[in-house]
């Protein structure tokens, strides 16, 4: 089946550690996003990616990194420079603009830092 | 600062009556509304898009409405099932490059 994959689906790092949250997807779309989710802030932008070996910042792109090496996979790491990294992580994916259409997301990847 | 907000945290509704969820935007040039819905732990699972050339777009029980001159958007549910107890998510999109969400309804529909 078509979708997207994140793992892994929980994850503890030490303070100071880089970790790196996988996404892959199989349905051909050219765009690619990353959201973090906290408690009663919704979901915010973190990195996207129109193309292969192009991203731009989302709105809280600090101590985050980001690879578009494959159209297939857009893969995050979270850096220790990123003050308060506990959060869940949502990929998604969506055919390129200008077409209009949905963004399809993975089941997630909650980051603890212990 | 929010671009897209929902100012109800939770909704609580009887079943088979009418479930109403609400969002406001800031920003005109938004060209492209959606809803999600979500479980805990799981990622967002589209519900209905409208685009602002329209005022309406209906899906099954599902509807959602658009008011560009007050830049609100609503999600009709009607009837309401308990299967549909969820947080809800509305986001509004500029030339479909980003994607902005509000801050989600939590809602609850009482058998």
């Amino acid at each position: 089946d078509g979708g997207i994959t994140q793992s892994p689906k929980y994850l503890f790092r030490k303070e100071g550690q880089n970790v790196t949250l996988s996404c892959e997807q199989n349905l051909n779309h050219d765009a690619m996003y990353w959201y973090r989710q906290d408690p009663g802030q919704g979901l915010r932008l973190i990195y996207y990616s129109q193309i292969v070996n192009d991203f731009q910042k989302g709105d809280i792109a600090e101590g985050y990194s980001v690879s578009r090496e494959k159209k297939e996979s857009f893969p995050l790491t979270v850096t220790s420079a990123q003050k308060n990294p506990t959060a869940f992580y949502l990929c998604a994916s969506r055919v390129r603009a200008p077409v209009t259409g949905e963004l399809f997301f993975g089941e997630g990847s909650r980051l603890t830092v212990l | 600062d929010q671009q897209v907000k929902q100012n109800s945290p939770s909704l609580s509704v009887q079943e088979g009556r009418i479930s109403i969820l609400n969002c406001d935007y800031t920003n005109s040039m938004f060209d492209y509304f959606l809803w999600y819905k979500k479980y805990p732990a799981e990622g967002p699972t589209f519900l209905i898009s409208i685009s602002s050339i329209k005022d309406k777009n209906e899906d099954g029980r599902f509807t959602v409405f658009l008011n560009k001159s007050a830049k609100h958007l609503s999600l009709h549910i009607v009837p309401s099932q308990p299967g549909d107890s969820a947080v809800y998510f509305c986001a509004a999109s500029l030339t479909g490059n980003q994607f902005y969400f509000g801050t989600g309804t939590s809602l609850t529909v009482i058998p």
